[in-house]
């Protein structure tokens, strides 16, 4: 079962632009997690946020978490055309196990 | 740290074969998973092991599936009696203990079943 859902389903702008994606769950977590995946590769670990932390950066990422809301924002800022991926979120259920569960992704295009 | 690696990279095989897929996960990680992923999708959770101990199996694990790790150090996924529908990607991923540590995945197999 896929816990979180991404919005929006693809994105596509221009290099130099930012962009948003969006994510929602259903149930109570430890942590929030987004990962990068490059077309036939695995994943890559971009950034963690723990549940009682709000805002987190790392580079060009810029994460948000209102767990009220059951909500995780990602923000690439000036993207650039290797930034081209999918991104997924990923929540570390607070279940009695350590089961990460991810969403669907978003489809990021960056235009050179 | 030379990541986590799986192996065959690509399976192509008939209907009802049986494959086996290798996962060697980073050698300081206790912990071990397994996902499927199709396409257009986000993976799926199968199974995970800490140490050789298998912990939590996906309802998506049929009784065609099964997973091992012996030892705690690398782990074998087999599909019996394979079907179209499970042509997909499997990945492989491992981590530290404790709550909050983050997966590191392998380039995973690529499973074709014709």
């Amino acid at each position: 079962s896929q816990q979180g859902e991404e919005d929006p389903q693809a994105l596509s702008i221009q290099e130099g632009e930012n962009a948003t994606m969006n994510c929602s769950y259903k149930t109570s977590i430890n942590n929030l997690q987004w990962y990068r995946q490059n077309s036939g590769r695995g994943l890559v670990h971009l950034i963690l946020i723990r549940s009682n932390e709000r805002e987190k950066h790392s580079g060009r990422l810029r994460v948000t978490l209102d767990t009220s809301k059951k909500s995780s924002s990602l923000l690439i800022t000036a993207s650039r055309a290797a930034d081209t991926a999918s991104y997924f979120c990923a929540t570390g259920e607070n279940t009695g196990g350590f089961k990460t569960i991810f969403g669907a992704g978003t489809r990021l295009f960056v235009k050179a | 740290d030379t990541g986590v690696s799986q192996d065959p990279r690509h399976k192509i095989t008939k209907r009802g074969q049986n494959v086996t897929f290798r996962c060697d996960p980073i050698s300081e990680h206790n912990r071990l998973y397994w996902y499927r992923q199709t396409l257009g999708q986000g993976p799926e959770f199968l199974t995970y092991f800490q140490n050789e101990a298998q912990l939590e199996k996906s309802r998506l694990l049929s009784d065609r599936f099964s997973a091992e790790r012996p030892k705690g150090s690398f782990s074998t996924l087999e599909i019996q009696r394979t079907e179209q529908g499970d042509s997909a990607m499997y990945l492989c991923a491992s981590s530290f203990p404790g709550p909050n540590s983050p997966l590191h995945f392998g380039n995973g197999t690529r499973l074709t079943v014709t």
